[in-house]
């Protein structure tokens, strides 16, 4: 399984962009990149997730390096709701689908007004 | 927006007991996982069922925990003889065409 390398802690000024690197230099080609938050205990919540190209929904902003080897999680404007332990997986592929995720510590971001 | 169901939401038990946590998927997702995590810890893998079988474990995943989908909707996971160390949240989760896993909010298990 591809393993996964992050900040321990971040912090981000309310209304600002935080942008939460992770380094993941041993992903094979059908390894996709996920990204997950959980908020004090509650379950992880889904964020986004992307192959190659750079990924973009409501929530936030995927943009993986050309080789594939480190990716960049973007949330634009910051809000103190956003504070959360971020965490950056690999997705171990297991046919079509399915595949467990394997979570590493994260990042714990930190939104301050 | 769908959501994963779990219940109850705090389980209190003495050592030894048998719990039965609860979960229902989302009703047209297919692959169900159950995850576990420590207070101030990762997150960290059980077992994943598909197809009314179980399709990965892990060493977390002994004799002492069994997975069923009795119904079609509700997904359990039965801890028979628990420990002090069972104590932590469970997540169940499940994934759906788009990759995306959802997780429920989790049953917190305090064993005494």
């Amino acid at each position: 399984d591809a393993k996964t390398t992050q900040p321990t802690s971040m912090d981000c000024a309310e209304g600002r962009a935080a942008n939460l690197p992770c380094n993941h230099s041993t992903i094979s080609g059908n390894e996709y990149v996920y990204w997950y938050r959980q908020i004090h205990s509650q379950g992880p919540q889904y964020i986004i997730h992307g192959l190659k190209n750079n990924e973009t929904n409501e929530m936030a902003s995927l943009i993986i390096t050309e080789d594939r080897k480190s990716s960049t999680l973007i949330l634009p404007h910051a809000t103190l709701r956003d504070t959360a332990v971020y965490y950056c997986i690999v997705r171990v592929a297991w046919g079509n689908q399915g595949g467990k995720l394997i979570f590493g510590q994260g990042t714990e971001l930190s939104v301050k007004p | 927006e769908p959501e994963v169901t779990q219940t109850p939401s705090h389980q209190v038990t003495q050592m030894g007991q048998e719990v039965i946590l609860r979960c229902v998927p989302i009703s047209n997702h297919l692959y169900f996982y159950w995850y576990r995590q420590i207070l101030g810890q990762k997150v960290e893998f059980l077992v994943s069922f598909y197809n009314n079988e179980i399709s990965e474990k892990s060493e977390i995943f002994d004799d002492q925990f069994s997975v069923e989908r009795p119904d079609g909707s509700n997904f359990t996971l039965k801890i028979r003889s628990t420990k002090l160390e069972d104590s932590a949240m469970y997540f169940c989760a499940s994934i759906g065409q788009n990759y995306g896993y959802t997780f429920g909010s989790g049953t917190r298990l305090t064993v005494v």
